[in-house]
């Protein structure tokens, strides 16, 4: 399969606790892309890290790439209620015509 | 979410019935993409289009029509569904350019339930 695999698939943590989401994938790939989606609604974009960077920040949140094992890792820091959604790794799998592969996802809870 | 706008939010259909589900992207994207959510599945690309183009039929039935009158607009067109159909429906678009990368714009989906 080309999708991103998430790991865990749930997640639940204590408001202000960092969470840590991980991505695994098995084809090369132009760059990574972290969606979440709140319950029932359409997937919003988070971040993008191309394949020749190793990390990159926005926000609260941190996104690592290690291209030779073939994952990723998206960390939230400072964690709030508003974070609880499902996190979703999506791969263009080398592809240059717009296409991504997406995972089953994380869902990810924050409890107050 | 306002960049990508699907109508109707929530459909519930018979099993005979014939519906369409509507897109539009207001963001002057040139590519539009359909998806499947079910339960526990990973997302499903159903349908791509660039410049109003159909690049991708990931093997879906032929109950389930697209149609792209022009890249602004995409439209799912649904006939004698199975149960097994219903799940959220997800447009998105994109401005594919050479070389890249492609963040994709989801509509909020349509909550599709057949009966």
């Amino acid at each position: 399969s080309q999708q991103g695999e998430e790991d865990p698939q749930a997640l639940s943590i204590q408001e202000g606790e960092n969470a840590t989401m991980n991505c695994s994938y098995k084809t090369s790939i132009n760059n990574l892309q972290w969606y979440r989606q709140n319950s029932g609604r359409g997937l919003v974009h988070l971040i993008l890290i191309r394949s020749n960077e190793r990390e990159k920040h926005s926000g609260r949140l941190r996104v690592t790439l290690d291209t030779s094992k073939k994952s990723s890792s998206l960390l939230i820091t400072a964690s709030r209620a508003a974070d609880t959604a499902s996190y979703f790794c999506a791969t263009d799998a080398g592809s240059t015509l717009g296409r991504l592969y997406f995972g089953r996802g994380t869902q990810l809870t924050v409890w107050p | 979410e306002t960049g990508v706008t699907q109508t109707p939010r929530h459909l519930v259909m018979g099993m005979t019935n014939k519906k369409s589900l509507k897109c539009e992207q207001h963001l002057g994207h040139n590519a539009m993409y359909w998806y499947k959510q079910s339960a526990k599945k990973p997302l499903e690309l159903m349908f791509v289009y660039n410049f109003k183009e159909q690049t991708e039929n990931n093997s879906v039935p032929s109950r389930f029509s697209p149609e792209c009158p022009n890249s602004s607009h995409l439209f799912l067109h649904l006939h004698t569904l199975q149960p097994e159909d219903s799940a959220l429906y997800l447009c998105a678009s994109s401005q594919v350019t050479s070389g890249g990368p492609y963040e994709q714009y989801f509509g909020p989906g349509t909550r599709l339930t057949v009966t």
